[in-house]
């Protein structure tokens, strides 16, 4: 599976979107791009995956660029409570449904 | 209400006693996994299972063992705990192809 690139960490406004960018230059056709979120240290959370259309859902926006080789996550109106360590995760479709966790994005929401 | 659980949530043992983190799922999924978690190193990948009697191993293996004899169960095993097994450990299933479901993690001191 491709690895992926994330920055370190974010800060955002509350009430504002929260734009999280991830490289994936190595993705290959039949890849998916997952998003996973962890909050403090409770099981990680699933948010939303795309092939190559954007998706949305009632958590988040995920925009893929034509090229696939970059997405970003969008939180449309963040909360306090989307504080979290937000993972992007590339998977193939064949083999087994694992996942290679980063070290992800920390984004903190500011009041 | 579908679910991943784990037990126990908490445990402090010592070196050389052998225990047992259980994990249990209700949604019927064929496939599930260990990880565990330490700082700075994101989670990884202790063994996976894709279905009854079918375990592999994944990239941190050594010093477990899992069983998977039920489809809604999968005991993560640890014969001789040893300090350097200290960590935050979570449990996920998974429909083949599917997304991932985690349980509330088990955090785990051996003294």
């Amino acid at each position: 599976d491709a690895k992926t690139t994330q920055p370190t960490s974010m800060d955002c406004a509350e009430g504002r979107a929260a734009n999280l960018p991830c490289n994936h230059s190595t993705i290959s056709g039949n890849e998916y791009v997952y998003w996973y979120r962890q909050i403090h240290s409770q099981g990680p959370q699933y948010i939303i995956h795309g092939l190559k259309n954007n998706e949305t859902n009632e958590m988040a926006s995920l925009i893929i660029t034509e090229d696939r080789k970059s997405s970003t996550l969008i939180l449309p109106h963040a909360t306090l409570r989307d504080t979290a360590v937000y993972y992007c995760i590339v998977r193939g479709t064949t083999g087994a449904n694992n996942l290679f966790f980063g070290t992800g994005t920390r984004l903190t929401v500011i009041p | 209400e579908a679910q991943v659980t784990q037990n126990p949530r908490y445990l402090i043992t010592v070196t050389g006693k052998k225990l047992t983190v259980t994990c249990s799922q209700n949604m019927n999924h064929e496939y599930m996994s260990w990880y565990r978690q330490d700082p700075g190193l994101g989670l990884r990948q202790i063994y996976y299972s894709m279905n009854v009697e079918v375990t592999d191993k994944g990239d941190v293996p050594e010093g477990y063992k899992v069983s998977r004899k039920e489809k809604r169960n999968f005991p993560l095993i640890l014969e001789s705990p040893s300090p350097n097994q200290t960590s935050l450990y979570f449990c996920a299933s998974a429909s083949w192809g599917d997304t991932q479901y985690f349980g509330p993690g088990t955090r785990l001191t051996v003294l």
